[in-house]
């Protein structure tokens, strides 16, 4: 079964407002990997994390490879309308091998 | 290029019935896979492939069969569809297994409903 642990489930806010959602493992993954589920459509790659410690930006988006290997960080930044959907992470190179295991996913809904 | 597309975009089925979801990609990637999403359980891996001629099994591969004979298409069979097959299925590809080319594309989807 699934190895990652996605937090929050789900978040209502204002437009405006910072998001900020997590993943943590019971193991340690050499990639992180950030997706973006619009309505109706498959995820979209946001962010691309390959070294522990390693903080990448994407617009408004942050996203931290945490230094233990097993947790990740995604933050937005005053968020807008067009930020809703569903956000997945995913680790990738646990025990070597290259299948991703994905997070249940965190549905964001902003309010206008 | 197209990326990753499916066909259906929906399909309704009855039990028992069979049926094959197409995925075809045209970035000449090596992997490709196939996941089910259903609400409050993200995306979990049915199939995989690594290349032309080989397979392998996910974490959820009951109920549905698949081949490589090409690099381009990978797709996925149901047998005798149950209602517990009805789902959004998302195929997707990636150039390889080497950093930076572990990202996966994704396809539209194709939703299943199975009564």
């Amino acid at each position: 079964g699934q190895q990652l642990n996605q937090s929050p489930q789900s978040m209502f806010i204002q437009e405006g407002e910072d998001v900020s959602m997590n993943c943590t493992s019971s193991s340690i993954f050499n990639t992180w990997l950030w997706y973006k589920q619009d309505p109706g459509e498959g995820p979209v790659l946001l962010i691309a994390l390959y070294k522990a410690g390693e903080l990448t930006s994407n617009g408004r988006l942050t996203a931290q490879f945490g230094i233990t290997r097993k947790d990740s960080f995604l933050n937005i930044s005053a968020s807008i309308p067009s930020d809703v959907g569903i956000y997945f992470c995913a680790g990738q190179g646990s025990g070597g091998s290259y299948i991703p295991t994905f997070g249940r996913g965190t549905s964001l809904i902003v309010h206008p | 290029n197209a990326g990753v597309t499916q066909t259906p975009k929906f399909q309704v089925l009855k039990t028992g019935q069979s049926m094959t979801l197409q995925c075809a990609q045209d970035m000449n990637h090596e992997y490709m896979s196939w996941y089910r999403q259903d609400p409050g359980m993200g995306l979990r891996l049915i199939h995989y492939s690594v290349g032309a001629g080989i397979t392998d099994q996910g974490e959820v591969p009951n109920g549905y069969n698949v081949s490589r004979s090409t690099t381009e298409d990978f797709p996925l069979r149901l047998l005798s569809a149950a209602p517990s097959q009805t789902s959004v299925y998302f195929c997707a590809s990636s150039s390889g297994t080497s950093a930076a080319q572990e990202t996966q594309y994704f396809g539209p989807g194709t939703r299943l409903l199975v009564l």
